[in-house]
């Protein structure tokens, strides 16, 4: 089974600061994908950025960046000039190949609190 | 509105009665998704819609828990005999092959 692993249960940043949030992960699948979240407080969860595991480029969307090492099963999120707008709960979310058994299903981190400092 | 919508948004209970929860996915997803998230944690996969057919539950889901998709539109979400335990968000997502969108959740809490 796939573990997905944030070892930060908070972080905080100050405003227009770069902030770098970890995930590690467990599969023995090579084809797969990684993806950030952002809950807001009592607001529905949102995509942030997607990778997927067969590219090699780091995507990218807008402030938002992630450093993918495969072999080392490591997937971080960089957000540079932070906002107050990003505080927010983030989860790092793991998805198995399309057309595999695990239907599209994700598999989440535990979180990681990001508080954005004025 | 044209997202996930899912009600209610909140349900307080007694220990022992049932609830139900309503997930609206987005018309076109024939993909429905339940997920159960715990205070500070992340969400854990309860089950999965592929059009009416649930294709698969997660050892969460107990006896206890019941999901349907008539039609393949709607789905819900049945909690008998509720206990403390299940105090939590129920999440609802669906997609068409892809990217998973989110309802706001429903927030259970058993007195």
């Amino acid at each position: 089974a796939q573990t997905v692993t944030q070892s930060q249960p908070e972080m905080s940043v100050q405003e227009a600061e770069t902030v770098t949030l970890s995930c590690t992960y467990d599969t023995s699948e090579s084809d797969y994908y990684l993806f950030w979240y952002k809950q807001p407080p009592s607001r529905q969860m949102i995509l942030v950025i997607r990778q997927e595991a067969y590219k090699q480029q780091n995507a990218t969307e807008n402030r938002f960046s992630v450093n993918f090492q495969k072999a080392a099963k490591s997937f971080s999120l960089k957000i540079s000039d932070s906002q107050l707008g990003d505080a927010a709960m983030y989860f790092c979310a793991y998805r198995g190949r399309a057309g595999g058994t695990s239907y599209g299903k994700l598999t989440f981190g535990q979180g990681t609190i990001l508080t954005v400092h004025p | 509105d044209t997202g996930v919508s899912q009600d209610p948004r909140h349900k307080i209970t007694k220990r022992g009665q049932n609830v139900t929860f309503r997930c609206d996915p987005i018309s076109e997803h024939n993909r429905l998704y339940w997920y159960r998230q715990t205070l500070g944690q992340g969400p854990e996969f309860l089950t999965y819609f592929q059009n009416e057919a649930q294709l698969e539950k997660s050892r969460l889901l107990s006896d206890r828990f019941s999901a349907e998709r008539p039609k393949g539109s709607f789905s819900t979400l049945e909690i008998q005999r509720t206990e403390q335990g299940d105090s939590a968000m129920y999440l609802c997502a669906s997609s068409f092959s892809g990217e998973l969108f989110f309802g706001e959740g429903s927030r259970l809490t058993v007195l």
